[in-house]
């Protein structure tokens, strides 16, 4: 079964610098996705950024971008000049291709701080 | 900006009772999903449902849980007889298609269920 690591369950870091968010994973397919997922206090998750594991161009959405290492099974979240509406928890997750299955599978989630 | 909604927001219920939990998914949407997420766990996938039909659903989702589309626009989670260990908060989720934009998943802001 596939599972989603998340080791660090605090991080803060000052407005405007950078941060970035570890995600290690377990699977033995070759083919799937992996997201990050912003959970601010309103609880609604929200979709931060995708990859897709055949792509090896990492993916990026304006301050927020990735380091998806497949050999290592990581997916780190970099977020640069932090502000103060990125503090939120946040979630990686992975979704297989096999057998048509579209559930995700999440990690414990990592709550930010942003300091002013 | 559609988004999906979830009612309760917050249910209390005394053990043994039956719940309805409600979703309106974004209207365009043609995949649905529950995921659950008790306090200081991880989110867990709990069923997909397309075509007015299940199409996956995890072993937590035994002959307890049902849902079922009832009119075309809400999404409904039963759980028959709750225990305990159903407190959680319940996200439901939708998306338009399986690919590319369509893939992406809006969750709803979610319904915590305490039981009593």
């Amino acid at each position: 079964a596939q599972t989603v690591t998340q080791s660090q369950p605090e991080m803060s870091v000052q407005e405007a610098e950078t941060v970035t968010l570890s995600c290690t994973y377990d699977t033995s397919e070759s083919d799937y996705y992996l997201f990050w997922y912003k959970q601010p206090p309103s609880r609604q998750m929200i979709l931060v950024i995708r990859q897709e594991a055949y792509k090896q161009q990492n993916a990026t959405e304006n301050r927020f971008s990735v380091n998806f290492q497949k050999a290592a099974k990581s997916f780190s979240l970099k977020i640069s000049d932090s502000q103060l509406g990125d503090a939120a928890m946040y979630f990686c997750a992975y979704r297989g291709t096999q057998g048509g299955s579209e559930k995700l599978v999440f990690g414990k989630g990592m709550k930010l701080t942003v300091n002013p | 900006e559609p988004e999906v909604t979830q009612t309760p927001s917050h249910q209390v219920t005394q053990m043994g009772q039956e719940v309805i939990l409600r979703c309106v998914p974004i209207s365009n949407h043609l995949y649905f999903y529950w995921y659950r997420q008790i306090l200081g766990q991880k989110v867990e996938f709990l069923v997909s449902f397309y075509n007015n039909e299940i199409s996956e659903k995890s072993e937590i989702f035994d002959d307890q849980f049902s849902v079922e589309r009832p009119d075309g626009s809400n999404f409904t989670l039963k759980i028959r007889s709750t225990k305990l260990e159903d407190s959680a908060m319940y996200f439901c989720a939708s998306k338009a298609g399986r690919t590319g934009a369509a893939g992406e998943l809006f969750f709803g802001e979610g319904s915590r269920l305490t039981v009593l």
